[in-house]
């Protein structure tokens, strides 16, 4: 089996920092994303990878930036901290190809903005 | 677009009552169905899918099944435990082509108390 490592688990930032959230997976997937989860919200796709060096938007994605350097890592970068701001922020990864397949999900980055 | 709707945000029941999470989609084509479960702390996991018309998924006593003509999975569970306590997402999975985004209902928060 394999697994997907974010990193911080918690991320505590000022307003109007730039912050950067990491995420590895080792199954060998091609397509990585990054959620938004916010209470009673579920998941809202910010940015998605189909392989390395690819960028795709998603319906959340300004305010951010995303970064496919390996096919193992995915980085997601928060430009300007906005004040009050509380989400968990989740990696995926999926095989593509087939309709079936399931995305793995990593446990996740809390970040709060003081 | 492609959209999936959860009826119930929260649920509440005592052990060993039944237990039903409506989802309904809309999407083209025949998408591939998933549940996934999160517990605290954790990313979701995948409960279980099914990918054609009256195919049922199942996984630790819960079940859904696939149906095109009310464009439906519902989950269901005869008799929960205090440890089902977690947020539960329907899902579906891209169709068409050059389509990666999956997309998730809203969650549905499950309490049971003991």
């Amino acid at each position: 089996g394999g697994i997907i490592t974010q990193t911080p688990k918690f991320l505590i930032g000022q307003e109007g920092q730039k912050l950067t959230l990491k995420c590895q997976q080792n199954f060998n997937h091609d397509t990585m994303y990054w959620y938004r989860q916010d209470s009673g919200k579920g998941l809202r796709l910010i940015y998605y990878s189909i392989t390395e060096n690819d960028l795709q938007k998603g319906d959340l994605s300004e305010g951010y930036d995303a970064s496919r350097e390996k096919k193992s890592s995915f980085s997601l970068t928060v430009t300007s901290a906005q004040k009050n701001e509380m989400a968990v922020f989740l990696c995926a990864s999926s095989w593509t190809g087939g309709s079936s397949y399931e995305q793995y999900f990593g446990p996740g980055t809390r970040l709060t903005v003081l | 677009g492609d959209s999936v709707t959860q009826t119930e945000g929260q649920v509440a029941l005592s052990e060993e009552d039944f237990l039903t999470i409506h989802c309904n989609y809309s999407a083209s084509g025949y998408p591939t169905l998933f549940w996934y479960v999160q517990y605290p702390g954790e990313g979701p996991q995948l409960l279980f899918r099914a990918s054609r018309d009256k195919e049922k998924g199942s996984s630790r006593g819960f079940e859904a099944t696939y149906d095109k003509g009310t464009t439906s999975f519902h989950l269901r569970k005869a008799s929960v435990q205090e440890s089902d306590s977690a947020v539960y997402y329907c899902a579906l999975s891209p169709v068409n082509t050059g389509n990666y985004k999956y997309v998730f209902g809203a969650g549905t928060r499950l309490k049971v108390i003991a």
